[in-house]
């Protein structure tokens, strides 16, 4: 799996877009950038994925770079119950080790 | 309801003592996987499983047993217990061809006295 870099932690403004970045720059031309989240001790929960093209569900938004070495992704109208990890990881289908960065911290302020 | 289930939810148990925590699965997903949380380590994966009668090892499987006789089952062994395997668990599946799309549990918190 690519190995992924994202900020520690971040705070957005209630209403605001909430943008996290993410760095794969190792990514492999087959390899899934995939988003989840995870609210305070829940188990994490799959928000978006996308290889190429943006990508847009209920959720959120995905955007990749061109060159696929980074990519944001953007709750539109942030609130207090975005608050949460966001984890960025990279794998292709039918990956066996599955494996979790420490994520970003995201608060949303009110 | 598509769901993966956890038993037990909390346990407070003594070092030695044996125990399983049991995840089952209703969404017929070829790949199941146990991960660990702790303080500052993120989520770590124990072990893995592809299908039935197929499992390996993650980052962590020091101290822990999987097994995988059924589709919908895959019970984490805790044959011996100790104070470092405190932490909360979580259970995961996915369909083979969309490996990425994980379904967790709620988690099991565990703590070994």
């Amino acid at each position: 799996d690519a190995k992924t870099t994202q900020p520690t932690s971040m705070d957005c403004a209630e209403g605001r877009a909430a943008n996290l970045p993410c760095n794969h720059s190792t990514i492999s031309g087959n390899e899934y950038v995939y988003w989840y989240r995870q609210i305070h001790s829940q188990g994490p929960q799959y928000i978006i994925h996308g290889l190429k093209n943006n990508e847009t569900n209920e959720m959120a938004s995905l955007i990749i770079t061109e060159d696929r070495k980074s990519s944001t992704l953007i709750l539109p109208h942030a609130t207090l119950r975005d608050t949460a990890v966001y984890y960025c990881i990279a794998l292709m289908n039918r990956d066996d080790k599955i494996i979790f960065g420490k994520g970003t911290r995201l608060h949303i302020l009110p | 309801e598509a769901q993966v289930t956890q038993n037990p939810r909390y346990l407070i148990t003594v070092t030695g003592k044996k125990l399983t925590v049991t995840c089952s699965q209703n969404m017929n997903h070829e790949y199941m996987s146990w991960y660990r949380q702790d303080p500052g380590l993120g989520l770590r994966q124990i072990y893995y499983s592809m299908n039935v009668e197929v499992t390996d090892k993650g980052d962590v499987p020091e101290g822990y047993k999987v097994s995988r006789k059924e589709k919908r089952n895959f019970p984490l062994i805790l044959e011996s217990p100790s104070p470092n395997q405190t932490s909360l668990y979580f259970c995961a599946s996915s369909l083979w061809v969309k490996g990425g799309e994980l379904f967790f549990g709620e988690g099991s918190r565990l703590t070994v006295l």
